[in-house]
């Protein structure tokens, strides 16, 4: 069935590091794909989305590319500020117009 | 802020009791989900509504119902409660029902029950 796998955390990382945080579906078709953050007691924020193949989504200097071939959207970005810990959820559109939802990966950034 | 609006924030209850969730769409979004987080099963679907009609359902116990009425505001009623039901719950909505429109979240509301 529909499924999204991302890295297990918590990920920790010093300030002005590079992320990654990978990212893998499984679906019907091709479907929108995206990244969403969740502060600590918020809800979830979009941060970024791709609806086709090759496609790169971007916002807030992080960035993640639609991989059709690897069925993948791994999110990027450059350089990390504390204030981008947060928990970070990779999901892709399903056939019943919800969206499905990967496990979750806690990020920490120290200073 | 998403635009999306929840009511009570936070909510504690007994084992059996019956609770009523709100939620009040972006302007203009005709589509409205309800989901559950919990630390065991992470993010779950429970049932989508447009424009008032039932769209979608995903994993959602027979103890529990939702409505969308005309002014587009949804309510998820959860009933018998559990244990188990202590959660998030998070309302979404979007402007469409389709998988390529993005969802706007609510803040959620935190159920415990006792």
């Amino acid at each position: 069935g529909d499924s999204v796998t991302q890295m297990e955390g918590p990920v920790t990382l010093s300030e002005e590091a590079f992320l990654t945080i990978n990212c893998t579906y499984t679906a019907t078709g091709y479907p929108s794909l995206f990244w969403y953050v969740q502060y600590p007691g918020e809800g979830l924020q979009l941060l970024l989305k791709a609806t086709k193949a090759d496609d790169k989504g971007s916002n807030k200097g992080f960035e993640a590319t639609y991989r059709k071939e690897t069925t993948s959207f791994h999110l990027e970005k450059g350089s990390v500020q504390v204030s981008d810990s947060a928990v970070y959820f990779c999901a892709h559109g399903g056939s019943q117009g919800n969206l499905i939802f990967g496990k979750g990966t806690k990020l920490s950034v120290k200073p | 802020d998403s635009g999306v609006t929840q009511t009570p924030k936070h909510l504690i209850t007994a084992t059996g009791q019956r609770v009523t969730l709100r939620c009040s769409p972006r302007s203009g979004d005709l589509s409205v989900y309800w989901y559950q987080q919990s630390l065991d099963q992470g993010l779950q679907f429970l049932i989508q509504y447009y424009n008032g009609e039932e769209r979608a359902k995903g994993n959602i116990l027979e103890r529990f119902s939702a409505q969308q009425f005309p002014d587009l505001h949804s309510e998820l009623n959860l009933s018998s409660l559990e244990l188990g039901d202590s959660a998030l719950y998070f309302c979404a909505s979007s402007v469409s029902g389709g998988q390529s429109y993005e969802q706007y979240f609510g803040p959620g509301t935190r159920l415990t029950v006792t």
